[in-house]
């Protein structure tokens, strides 16, 4: 069964330190990981996603993750916190080897960042 | 920047009631989703859609849900008799194609069944 893990309900970090937000996953075949956020009464923005290549991907707004198949993580990190970091954080998993018209995402619950000043 | 658009933002409506939630996807996208959050729960799958049909579906969408292109622009999520477990925020999201690539979301509608 396709899963996704945050294990942390809550981050919080000063600003202008490093953040982790993390998230494990389990699925069948080939993973695509995403990483969306949601800023208050927003929706789901996407940040990141990996597909294939490198490791490493980098996205928007200074974010990266860093894709570890052995621990079958993909960590959200970004070397310098602003406090507009602040919002929902969504690690999501799709099965990457599935049929042309199959893309349904599973989600983790959700991390909570707060940087705050 | 195109963007995924849903109304109403917020809906209120009674136990029993028919609801439709209305998204508006990315005009060239050809692949359709709605997915629901539940108050502090994960956000869960519910249908996507293609070719104008379903491709996939989950448990949680039984008969009272239905979902429709109605006109080549608007997608929308009827339920049917709402009941009270039903009250969850609503996404709708769209990609342009499967493969390779993220779908974008929209803002969602709360939906509160009273």
């Amino acid at each position: 069964a396709q899963s996704v893990a945050q294990p942390e309900d809550q981050v919080n970090v000063a600003e202008g330190n490093p953040l982790t937000v993390k998230c494990t996953y389990s699925v069948s075949g080939n993973p695509y990981l995403f990483w969306y956020v949601q800023y208050p009464n927003r929706g789901l923005q996407f940040l990141l996603k990996y597909i294939t290549g490198d490791n490493l991907v980098k996205g928007s707004y200074g974010f990266e993750a860093e894709f570890n198949k052995s621990q079958t993580s993909f960590h959200l990190k970004k070397p310098s916190a602003l406090v507009s970091d602040s919002a929902l954080y969504f690690c999501a998993v799709r099965e990457g080897n599935r049929g042309s018209t199959l893309g349904r995402l599973y989600f983790g619950r959700g991390t909570q960042l707060t940087v705050w000043p | 920047e195109p963007e995924v658009t849903q109304t109403p933002s917020h809906q209120v409506t009674q136990m029993g009631q028919e609801v439709i939630l209305r998204c508006v996807p990315i005009s060239n996208h050809l692949y359709f989703y709605w997915y629901r959050q539940i108050l502090g729960q994960k956000v869960e799958f519910l249908v996507s859609f293609y070719n104008n049909e379903i491709s996939e579906k989950s448990e949680i969408f039984d008969d009272q849900f239905s979902v429709e292109r109605p006109d080549g622009s608007n997608f929308t999520l009827k339920i049917r008799s709402t009941k009270l477990e039903d009250s969850a925020m609503y996404f709708c999201a769209s990609s342009d194609r499967v493969t390779n690539t993220e779908a974008f979301f929209g803002q969602g509608t709360r939906l509160t069944v009273v």
